[in-house]
Parts: C-alpha cells; sequence; structure tokens
C-alpha cells in the first residue's frame, strides 16, 4: 500500500531563519507530488505541483520554492521566512494513471515568529 | 479566485441526523469532483467522489448529488456520528496546460454534532 510522510510535524521558527520540509511517498512510482498552504481556518491554497524529477510548476509568486531532488521526495524551502508564511502545510500525491484523487500527508504546523 | 464555494460554513446537527453540505462549483467544464474530511490538525481524508456523467454517488453512510443544471454538489452523510466532526471540502478537477490531477479546493464547511 502506499503511504505518505511528511516531517517535521511541527516547526517554529523565526522570521528571517531558513525552511526545509519533507514529503516522502512511498509504495508508488512516477507519482505527481504537490504542496499546498493551509492558513488557520480556511481552504486550501496549491503552492506547487510536479509531474517529475526536476519538473516543478509553482501556482503563486511567493518566497517559498519547492525541489524534487528524486522521483518520490518533494521538498518545500525559503531561504528566509516571513511572518505571513505560517501556516499548516500538506503534501499529496496522485498517481499519473488516475491523475483524480489526491492523497494526503499528515501535515507540517509551520509557525514563524 | 476559487470557483469552488460553499454556502453554509459552519453546519451544526443533532447526533442521529442527517448531514448535507452544499458546494457550488462554476466551471461547467469540470469533469470530476471529490469530498474530503479535515479532522483538526490532519490531512484531509478522501470521502467520496463522482465523475460528471454521474448525478449521484452512494457511500457508506455518505451520498453525493451532482446537480450539473445549476451547477451544484452536495454531500449528505446518514445518521451523524460525533466522529463525523470536521471540516468538508468538496474540490473539482481542472486538467490545464499539461498539468494533470490538479484541483481546486473549496473553503470548507465545519460540521459540529451535538450529543
Amino acid at each position: 500500500s502506499q503511504t505518505i510522510h511528511q516531517w517535521p510535524a511541527t516547526l517554529v521558527q523565526p522570521v528571517g531563519s531558513p525552511l526545509s520540509l519533507e514529503c516522502t511517498v512511498e509504495g508508488t512510482s512516477n507519482p505527481n507530488l504537490y504542496w499546498y498552504r493551509q492558513a488557520a481556518g480556511r481552504g486550501l491554497q496549491l503552492l506547487f505541483y510536479s509531474v517529475g524529477i526536476g519538473q516543478i510548476s509553482s501556482e503563486v509568486p511567493q518566497n517559498l520554492s519547492a525541489s524534487r531532488p528524486q522521483d518520490r521526495q518533494f521538498i518545500l524551502s525559503s531561504k528566509k521566512l516571513l511572518l505571513s508564511d505560517s501556516g499548516f502545510y500538506l503534501c499529496a500525491w496522485n498517481s499519473r494513471l488516475l491523475s483524480y484523487e489526491q492523497y494526503f500527508g499528515p501535515g507540517t504546523r509551520l509557525t514563524v515568529t | 479566485g476559487e470557483s469552488v464555494g460553499l454556502h453554509l460554513p459552519t453546519l451544526s446537527v443533532q447526533e442521529g441526523d442527517n448531514s448535507i453540505i452544499n458546494c457550488a462549483y462554476s466551471n461547467s467544464a469540470s469533469d470530476y469532483f471529490i469530498w474530503y474530511k479535515q479532522e483538526s490538525g490532519k490531512g484531509p481524508q478522501f470521502i467520496i467522489d463522482i465523475r460528471s456523467n454521474m448525478d449521484k454517488r452512494q457511500g457508506q453512510r455518505v451520498t453525493v448529488l451532482l446537480n450539473k443544471t445549476v451547477k451544484h454538489l452536495s454531500l449528505q452523510i446518514a445518521a451523524t456520528q460525533p466522529g463525523d466532526s470536521a471540516v468538508y471540502f468538496c474540490a473539482e478537477n481542472r486538467n490545464y496546460g499539461g498539468s494533470q490531477g490538479n484541483l481546486i479546493f473549496g473553503k470548507g464547511t465545519k460540521l459540529s454534532v451535538k450529543p
């Protein structure tokens, strides 16, 4: 069966510090991968998606970046965090064959102080 | 902006009653819809989906209805239980420019079940 992992689960970082969130998927190959951000009490905002190694598409301009160094690894980064980067970050994957239903990881709660 | 929206941001029901959560979408070309359940502090979980060539689909205690004429989607939960308390999101699929599988999410409805 397929599983998706995210870490860390929670993170408190000062403004201006760097960020690295990691997401890995097990049990599948060539997945589409997604990063979402969710503000408190709000919906999901798609940040990045990737259809393959080294292929990243950005949905919104921001000071975040994403990378996919391996087929089942997706990393969300920032060089300098802003207060507005606080939120709940979710990684998701789906199958290119199915291309619809997305499976979400447990999320990372980021608080920028 | 988001094209999938929700009529009611919060919904409170009595345990054992049926719940109905509504969703409107604006893109008539969307061909697939999903309902997700998100418990506090967790990632969204798939509940049920429906393709645009269907009007109704049933799962265990849940039914999704799709009205393409008015671009409306609803999730019905039968015999609502305390464990159903969560935020429910509808999402539509849009395939655009080679990016398969992207979903557009609504803002969510918080369902509270009173014992």
